[in-house]
């Protein structure tokens, strides 16, 4: 089946340890994104990938990164996580003519 | 910038009655996206709407988007314990590709 998928699911890192997180789909999409999801909060967007263009929100820290190597994979690196960056990080597809998003079934981040 | 108000923001019922959550924007949308969220899941898509007017339905659920095109709502019938998430509608009102999040309506479901 065409899916997001998403690994690690949980990952603990220390205060300050840069940690990637990965995501793959198999769906074939353009558009990849990147949400990271507080405690009863909505996902809130940190960037997006069109194709190869990397399109950074304004209010996204500097901390946090992305690379898209190719359609199939993007990763988020947080350079040097901190307490408040522990969170639900979700990633999401879409393709290019269409507005629905799917979204993968996200990492849950533990900074110790 | 553009919000998404979604109410109610929590509903507790008992299993079997039926459910009825919105959400409402004062700017006009282009395409209407309902979700679930389980714990510890990421959203599944359950409707998508993208012409005003459009009524839809996936087994027990329906949503509407608005004719005014500036708010949707979401129906459960016969509710069951799985219903159990969180729902959150997603609105594209610029054509960019993203999505504004309405706040989430929390469904408990009692046996």
């Amino acid at each position: 089946d065409a899916m997001v998928i998403q690994n690690p699911r949980y990952q603990v890192t220390q205060f300050g340890k840069p940690v990637t997180l990965s995501c793959s789909q198999t769906l074939n999409h353009n558009v990849m994104y990147w949400y990271q999801q507080k405690s009863s909060q909505a996902p809130k967007l940190l960037f997006h990938y069109y194709d190869k263009d990397f399109n950074n929100e304004a209010d996204t820290p500097d901390n946090f990164q992305s690379r898209r190597p190719n359609t199939s994979f993007c990763f988020l690196d947080i350079r040097s996580p901190g307490l408040g960056d522990a969170a639900m990080y979700l990633c999401a597809t879409r393709e290019k003519q269409r507005k629905t998003q799917y979204f993968g079934p996200g990492t849950r981040l533990l900074v110790l | 910038g553009q919000q998404l108000n979604q109410s109610p923001q929590s509903m507790f019922i008992q299993e079997g009655e039926d459910v009825s959550m919105n959400c409402t924007s004062s700017s006009i949308f282009n395409t209407w996206l309902w979700y679930k969220q389980e714990p510890g899941e990421g959203p599944v898509l359950l409707i998508a709407l993208y012409k005003a007017g459009e009524l839809t339905s996936n087994g027990r659920l329906t949503a509407q988007f608005g004719i005014t095109r500036k708010d949707s709502f979401l129906n459960i019938s016969a509710s069951i314990p799985s219903d159990v998430g969180i729902y959150f509608c997603a609105g594209d009102s610029s054509n960019t590709g993203k999505l504004i999040f309405g706040q989430g309506t929390t469904l408990q479901v009692k046996p």
